[in-house]
């Protein structure tokens, strides 16, 4: 079954600084791939899409990447602030499951002022 | 005001109480989800709806049902809640599955005694 892979542990830097959070997947590559910020005890909100033929996006401070060899997908956010803190979670649309939204399990971001 | 509406949005119960929670969408989206977010394990897809009449299981669908009589409406009902049902529920929409993103609701938090 697929299998997608967040960094499981926090994420703490500074502001002004470069986040850089990492999704990666096993066995078949997604059609699309997703990418979106939960607050604690709130709905997750979309950020930005990315399809597979697409090599990267962005967004004002967002910039998200796509490279089908390595199986992995980087979610960056250049000069962080702290109210970027948040967890954020990327979703992937496999052609093999219907079309269904697979989520990975988040990585918690805090930036500190 | 676009939004995704879910009630109630806390509840406690007993173990076998049949409730349900409701799920409403202003948007005319046809594709409409339920997810259960637990501590460890992320968003995992219950059932979801891809148009009226129309629903499938999703990864975790024992227990649960749904029903989508009208386009803007996807009920989650619990026939006879069990302890490890004990989650926070999230209905979420969008225009069709794939490369389309997902609108969220507020979230249903779920304790079942």
């Amino acid at each position: 079954s697929q299998k997608i892979e967040q960094n499981s542990e926090a994420l703490n830097i500074q502001e002004g600084k470069t986040a850089t959070l990492t999704c990666n997947y096993t066995n078949y590559s997604p059609a699309y791939l997703q990418w979106y910020r939960q607050d604690p005890g709130r709905g997750p909100v979309f950020l930005l899409l990315i399809r597979e033929n697409e090599k990267e996006k962005r967004k004002e401070r967002l910039k998200v990447t796509f490279d089908t060899t390595l199986k992995q997908s980087l979610f960056h956010i250049t000069a962080s602030q702290p109210a970027d803190s948040a967890t954020y979670l990327c979703a992937l649309d496999f052609y093999n499951q219907g079309g269904k939204l697979i989520f990975g399990q988040g990585t918690e971001l805090s930036v500190k002022p | 005001e676009a939004q995704v509406t879910q009630n109630p949005r806390y509840l406690i119960t007993v173990t076998g109480k049949k409730l349900t929670v409701t799920c409403s969408q202003n948007m005319n989206h046809e594709y409409m989800s339920w997810y259960r977010q637990d501590p460890g394990l992320g968003l995992r897809q219950i059932y979801y709806s891809m148009n009226v009449e129309v629903t499938d299981k999703g990864d975790v669908p024992e227990g649960y049902k749904v029903s989508r009589k009208e386009k803007r409406n996807f009920p989650l009902i619990l026939e006879s809640p069990s302890p490890n049902q004990t989650s926070l529920y999230f209905c979420a929409s969008s225009f069709g599955q794939g490369a389309h993103e997902q609108y969220f609701g507020p979230g249903t938090r779920l304790t079942v005694t």
